[in-house]
């Protein structure tokens, strides 16, 4: 067990809609990253959030976004959803997202885009 | 920009046969990390080891070893004697600068360890 917990871990839903994946990092971690697993893109990072700021940010849809609250989960929301949309969305979170730092990943949300 | 290449998509062999996973990739950064990932059947993703850019030496951990060569961009990883539980995707990953998470992945290697 990493950890990390992620929220739901399956989600069904329909092109056009909206979801909101939930994550809670380990306790102590202030940053939070979110990575998209899909069979065409592969593993992707999205976004990064340190102690409620936005840190870095890789190859996220304007269609989603992200934040991270006071108590330091994460949710991110992914909107006008697309077939394409459907993946495994991970979570990890580590100390404070500095280089030596080791990263504990959630189990994941498949998310299927119907 | 950054590229990590995986080239073998799926390796198969027997118990406690060795096995190699290669990692080629391409950075401009002088300053970077690389890393191994290992994601089992279950999917959770577990992080294996990390390896600046200024540090060459081969690291080993139980059956695990890394091999970094700058020279040839290349951070490959063996299993000795390996095992069923072994059986895995594993994904090799480059971040530059300082953040360990802003990373690019390969895109993994399926090893399948026989009984």
């Amino acid at each position: 067990d990493s950890g990390v917990t992620q929220t739901p871990k399956h989600l069904i839903t329909a092109t056009g809609q909206r979801v909101t994946l939930r994550c809670s990092p380990r306790s102590g971690d202030l940053s939070v990253y979110w990575y998209q697993q899909s069979l065409d893109q592969g593993l992707q990072f999205l976004i990064q959030y340190y102690n409620g700021e936005e840190r870095a940010k890789g190859n996220i849809l304007e269609r989603f976004s992200a934040q991270q609250f006071p108590d330091l989960h994460s949710e991110l929301n992914l909107s006008s959803l697309e077939l394409g949309d459907s993946a495994l969305y991970f979570c990890a979170s580590s100390v404070g997202g500095g280089p030596n730092e080791k990263l504990f990943f959630g189990s994941g949300t498949q998310l299927s885009v119907l | 920009a950054q590229k990590v290449t995986q080239a073998q998509t799926e390796i198969s062999v027997v118990e406690k046969e060795d096995v190699t996973l290669d990692c080629v990739y391409e950075t401009r950064d002088t300053t970077y990390y690389l890393f191994w990932y290992k994601q089992p059947p279950s999917g959770e993703l577990v992080f294996l080891i990390r390896r600046n850019s200024f540090d060459e030496q081969n690291e080993i951990s139980g059956r695990y070893s890394w091999n970094f060569q700058k020279s040839t961009s290349s951070f490959n990883f063996t299993i000795t004697a390996s095992q069923v539980v072994d059986s895995a995707v594993y994904f090799c990953a480059l971040s530059e600068g300082f953040n360990a998470g802003k990373s690019t992945f390969g895109d993994g290697t399926t090893l399948t360890v026989k009984p």
